[in-house]
């Protein structure tokens, strides 16, 4: 059974910082990995897919990689803002997806 | 493209009432659809999947009869809380997912159980 962990829990770095999120998952025969943002009492924002076949997908300053051999995938926020905190959700499967319990993220200005 | 919709937003409803929230895929035919529960401060856990025009498969766990599935088009899942009470009372995520397997997400049903 597909289980997936984040770490850290939570973080919070002063503005203008770059991160890095961690998300691994214990069975690597994934059709794809999505990462999601979600505010307080908000629904999920999705924020990229990767398919199983790809390695990394890119959008402004976000990027995500997935290493599946290892069963690993990072989210790296550039020149962090205020506005980036919230809940970071790592989600990985075969359909239907399973996912983490996430990271709160807090940007300080 | 790929747009699900929820309904309603929220609702707060009496113990022991039922609630009805609707999914629908708003521009794509959607040949399965998931039902996820999150509870404060938790992530989201899958309670069920359905297929259109067949039963719905729970996960472990779940009652099914107290949490009715009804997967009666291509574009409509619908989700029925039955005798509800407080400790139901959780934020309820629908997905759907058409050929390819992509899941796209809806905005979420705030259920408040009184």
């Amino acid at each position: 059974k597909q289980e997936v962990t984040q770490i850290p829990a939570a973080l919070s770095v002063p503005e203008g910082e770059n991160l890095v999120l961690n998300c691994s998952f214990t069975d690597s025969a994934i059709y794809n990995l999505q990462w999601f943002r979600q505010d307080p009492g908000k629904g999920l924002t999705s924020l990229l897919l990767i398919q199983s076949s790809q390695r990394e997908q890119t959008s402004g300053r976000l990027n995500a990689s997935l290493d599946k051999s290892s069963g690993r995938s990072t989210l790296y926020i550039a020149a962090s803002q205020p506005g980036d905190s919230a809940t970071y959700l790592c989600a990985a499967g075969n359909t239907p997806l399973v996912f983490g319990k996430g990271t709160r993220l807090s940007v300080i200005a | 493209g790929a747009v699900v919709s929820q309904h309603p937003s929220w609702v707060i409803c009496k113990s022991g009432t039922s609630v009805k929230i609707e999914c629908r895929s708003l521009d794509f035919q959607a040949t399965t659809m998931f039902w996820y529960r999150q509870f404060p401060k938790q992530s989201l856990m899958l309670m069920a999947t359905s297929n259109e025009g067949s039963k719905a498969t729970y996960e472990q766990g779940v009652e099914k009869d107290k949490f009715l599935i009804n997967h009666a088009s291509l574009t409509l899942s619908t989700l029925t809380v039955t005798s509800a009470h407080p400790e139901d009372s959780s934020f309820y995520i629908c997905s759907a997912s058409p050929r390819d397997k992509t899941q796209y997400f809806g905005p979420g049903t705030r259920l408040l159980v009184l």
